[in-house]
């Protein structure tokens, strides 16, 4: 079983539309959590750290399911500028997990 | 914010040679260093984890022979792909961890190294 699963996509959404992504890791043992976006042939950025309660930054809102071990991402009024690859990255230890990512394309 | 500088960004070379490639923190000692590998339309992989100082813990399936760490100074590790192959063709990146930041902290990457072996 892979340790993060994604829905690869694409997903092509108009600008302005909300699109929510959902993530599962399998290590119940991981420890924190964060969504980075990676634009093709660049390294990761964080986007957000997402805790427990959930969080939200601007147009973006992160929620962790520790039960289910689930994590989702919200994003709100999107802009060209959001067209990347989405990576829901858990943390056990110093190691990061990544996943594939789901790629999110915005169009006019 | 922290910034980590990878060096070079992009190398394309003959088969057989071999390869450094570095990562510095610019602003913050880095304890720890990890070399990820992404190849096309795959998730990044980690190959090693270096801590400043020690030996790099290499991940299963990761020839230490091959990809060489060096990691001697808080600000600087290296990685040596040796007697590289076209099959080494890839996306290197480094990350770095602040050695005072907690664990919840995010690590910093670098640019990455696009590695073309002819």
């Amino acid at each position: 079983r892979k340790e993060v699963e994604q829905d690869p996509g694409p997903f092509n959404v108009p600008e302005g539309a909300t699109v929510a992504f959902n993530c599962t890791y399998s290590n119940s043992a991981s420890q924190s959590f964060f969504w980075y976006r990676q634009d093709c042939r660049k390294e990761p950025k964080l986007l957000m750290s997402v805790y427990s309660s959930g969080n939200e930054d601007g147009r973006f809102t992160a929620q962790l399911n520790r039960a289910s071990q689930y994590i989702s991402l919200l994003i709100r009024d999107s802009k060209l500028s959001d067209s990347a690859t989405y990576l829901c990255v858990p943390r056990s230890g110093y190691a990061l997990n990544f996943g594939k990512g789901t790629s999110l394309l915005v169009t006019p | 914010g922290a910034v980590v500088s990878q060096h070079p960004s992009w190398v394309i070379c003959k088969s057989g040679t071999s390869v450094k490639i570095e990562c510095r923190s610019l602003d913050f000692q880095a304890t720890t260093m990890f070399w990820y590998r992404q190849f096309p339309k795959q998730s990044l992989m980690l190959m090693a984890t270096s801590n400043e100082g020690s030996k790099a813990t290499y991940e299963q399936g990761v020839e230490k022979d091959k990809f060489l760490i060096n990691h001697a100074s808080l600000t600087l590790s290296t990685l040596t792909v040796t007697s590289a192959h076209p099959e080494d063709s890839s996306f290197y990146i480094c990350s770095a961890r602040d050695g005072r930041a907690g664990l919840n902290q995010p690590q910093h990457f670098g640019d990455g190294t696009r590695l073309s072996i002819l």
